[in-house]
């Protein structure tokens, strides 16, 4: 098993350019989810999903957007880019079961210049 | 509003024992999780904790109080390769994770 897999590892995006960014897990988890990670915080809860079709917003929705046509795929898009997106954003998922650990995919880094 | 709180840095020797200290005001609960993350890498799960009282696991072993709001995390034989962000999360009542900014825990020989 791959586990959580994102693409990509880095990007950098001039402001206002729009990007998705991918995540897949092949461990038939229900639950996945986005956050973002800046340097000296915790991490934030952009969007989740519970299952195929359902999303919901997490801490800091805004200029993000989610869908999930599949088990497997939680993309996350970025419309027109700010500075303040810069950060490094981690897809993870888990199963039904809330006592269940968090799987994360490796991080995509992203800089908005 | 929702607070975890950790020491920010912490330095141990190899081979001592430490102790990292979370404390936690949060809308509900319904468990608190200890993560590893290395410098570049991706968290990954230590512990999880639901329950007052102890959980052991190997070198590893995780402490939550409820009542106090209140957890630690436990690592004995230290070793260089411990040398990471450790991160509290807890569950809140709408089991969503809320994530302490981490433990910075630096070891020197």
């Amino acid at each position: 098993n791959a586990g959580v897999t994102q693409t990509p590892k880095f990007r950098i995006l001039k402001i206002g350019q729009s990007m998705t960014l991918q995540c897949t897990q092949d461990m038939n988890h229900n639950y996945m989810y986005w956050y973002r990670q800046d340097p000296g915080m915790g991490l934030k809860l952009i969007y989740y999903s519970v299952g195929a079709g359902i999303t919901d917003k997490g801490e800091v929705p805004n200029g993000y957007n989610v869908s999930r046509s599949t088990t497997e795929d939680f993309p996350l898009r970025l419309e027109l880019a700010a500075p303040s997106q810069t950060s490094v954003y981690f897809c993870a998922s888990s199963s039904l079961d809330s006592a269940d650990e968090q799987f994360f995919g490796p991080g995509t880094r992203l800089t908005v210049l | 509003g929702q607070n975890i709180d950790q020491p920010t840095e912490m330095t141990a020797t190899e081979g001592a024992i430490v102790q990292i200290n979370c404390t936690y005001q949060t809308s509900g609960f319904n468990g608190l999780f200890w993560y590893q993350q290395h410098a570049g890498e991706a968290p990954t799960f230590l512990s999880y904790n639901v329950l007052d009282g102890l959980e052991e696991k190997g070198r590893f072993s995780s402490f939550l109080s409820r009542s106090k709001g209140y957890s630690y995390l436990l690592l004995k034989e230290l070793q260089m390769k411990d040398s990471a962000s450790y991160l509290c999360a807890v569950m809140d009542s709408n089991y969503q994770l809320i994530w302490g900014a981490g433990t910075k825990l630096i070891i020197k020989p």
